[in-house]
């Protein structure tokens, strides 16, 4: 099964508003990181937050991280039509080199 | 899409046929990874690559093939024994495999069986 989940599955705001999907995830993880896909196309890397991080920005962005809970949360700050795209949340775990995707958040950004 | 290059965008297979996806990057990066995607789903891992030459299986490596015989290349081949091959195919790189690395993706190839 998905290390990582996203939640809502699918997230409809008006242009301006802020937009948060959450992320919860199984088992200990040295780092969680945020992708983003627009329709058809290939994903794009967004932030990073290491397992000893607590919250991370990048411009827009802001990203929490809380390892008690075993979640996180990508904030997106005054939102623009242009961010409309899937955001996917990705943990490695341990010793593994590799990535394990969640399912994403279709986010919609109406103008 | 960060110098990565995948073809074709589209690509038809009949029932019975092997096909072969391209993935070059130019961006000297030494571990190279394929990805699945379905509908509303996340990214499965078929195979990953950390040096010429060698390559690991991933969650869903069955039906598939790889090879990497240049650092720029890794090409998968899906093959007749894959019984359900429709989906979405993403290549990506990173400059190595270490935990903290982050993934650069090619724009996907679209597979349909015809």
């Amino acid at each position: 099964s998905q290390q990582g989940e996203e939640d809502p599955q699918a997230l409809s705001i008006q242009e301006g508003e802020n937009a948060t999907m959450n992320c919860s995830y199984k088992t200990s993880i040295n780092n969680l990181q945020w992708y983003r896909q627009n329709s058809g196309r290939g994903l794009v890397h967004l932030i990073l937050i290491r397992s000893n991080e607590r919250e991370k920005h990048s411009g827009r962005l802001r990203v929490t991280l809380d390892t008690s809970k075993k979640s996180s949360s990508l904030l997106i700050t005054a939102s623009r039509a242009a961010d409309t795209a899937s955001y996917f949340c990705a943990t490695a775990i341990g010793s593994a080199r590799q990535l394990t995707f969640g399912s994403g958040t279709q986010l919609t950004v109406l103008p | 899409d960060g110098g990565i290059t995948q073809s074709p965008k589209y690509l038809f297979r009949k029932e019975g046929q092997n096909v072969t996806l391209s993935c070059e990057q130019n961006l000297n990066h030494d571990a190279m990874y394929w990805y699945r995607q379905d509908p509303g789903q996340g990214l499965r891992l078929i195979y990953y690559s950390q040096i010429v030459n060698d390559f690991q299986k991933g969650d869903i490596a069955e039906g598939y093939s790889v090879s990497r015989e240049k650092k720029e290349s890794f090409p998968l081949t899906v093959t007749s024994a894959q019984k359900n091959p429709t989906a979405f195919y993403l290549c990506a790189s990173s400059p190595q495999t270490g935990i903290e690395e982050k993934l650069f993706f090619g724009s996907g190839t679209q597979l349909s069986v015809l």
